[in-house]
């Protein structure tokens, strides 16, 4: 049972654009989400996070915008540059939990040049 | 400040037989966290780390094991290796209760033969 969801394994921008990434989640007990990137053999690196109290948070190029209402997160990087290519991790963690994180499968972006 | 660091980086077992693996945490963390990441998966939680003391426990089998040392480096253990658990095994550290945000190592690839 997948609690957190990221349904698109794929996306593909132009370079300067802007990439649009989503997340659902189907656990109300969720109250903090994240977001992580991972290059091939590395670790995740964390990117941004944001609490349930908010709606927004940015941080440079990358915003994450939270809907509670509809369990649905986005991470938007403008403008896209190739060294963003990657795979983009959404992660979340209950109230109370402490960093124990649940991950989506994952996005890979691509920034084409 | 160092960062998280895993050993070893890769490793090949035959099933049936043990495995050990190691994590020091960031500097200044006090929690690890162990994660299984398959391949086209997301990380998912093994176990967390929190003052020496096991600190929540995802939804894995006892033959998977943990420790953390006083200096809050941690061992991962797997016993009676199966096919499955070849994966790539991520290290988090965190700083409880203050910090939710998980800092990744690099990982170890562990294929079962």
């Amino acid at each position: 049972d997948q609690q957190v969801k990221q349904n698109s394994p794929s996306l593909s921008v132009q370079e300067g654009r802007i990439s649009i990434l989503n997340c659902d989640y189907t656990n109300s007990m969720f109250d903090y989400f994240l977001w992580y990137k991972k290059y091939p053999a590395e670790g995740p690196t964390f990117l941004i996070s944001i609490s349930s109290i908010k709606d927004k948070n940015e941080d440079g190029r990358f915003t994450v915008f939270l809907n509670k209402s509809a369990k649905h997160l986005s991470l938007h990087i403008v403008p896209s540059q190739p060294g963003d290519s990657a795979v983009y991790f959404c992660a979340a963690s209950e109230v109370g939990a402490n960093s124990k994180l649940t991950f989506g499968k994952g996005i890979t972006l691509s920034v084409r040049p | 400040e160092t960062g998280v660091t895993q050993s070893p980086t890769h490793l090949i077992k035959t099933r049936g037989q043990q495995v050990t693996l190691r994590c020091s945490s960031q500097s200044g963390h006090n929690t690890v966290s162990w994660y299984q990441q398959a391949l086209g998966q997301g990380p998912q939680f093994i176990f967390q780390y929190y003052r020496e003391e096991e600190n929540g426990r995802g939804n894995f089998p006892p033959r998977f094991s943990g420790l953390q040392f006083p200096n809050y480096s941690s061992e991962l253990n797997v016993n009676a290796l199966e096919l499955d658990d070849s994966a790539l095994y991520l290290c988090a550290s965190s700083l409880l209760p203050t910090k939710t945000e998980a800092f990744f190592g690099q990982g170890t690839r562990l294929t079962v033969v």
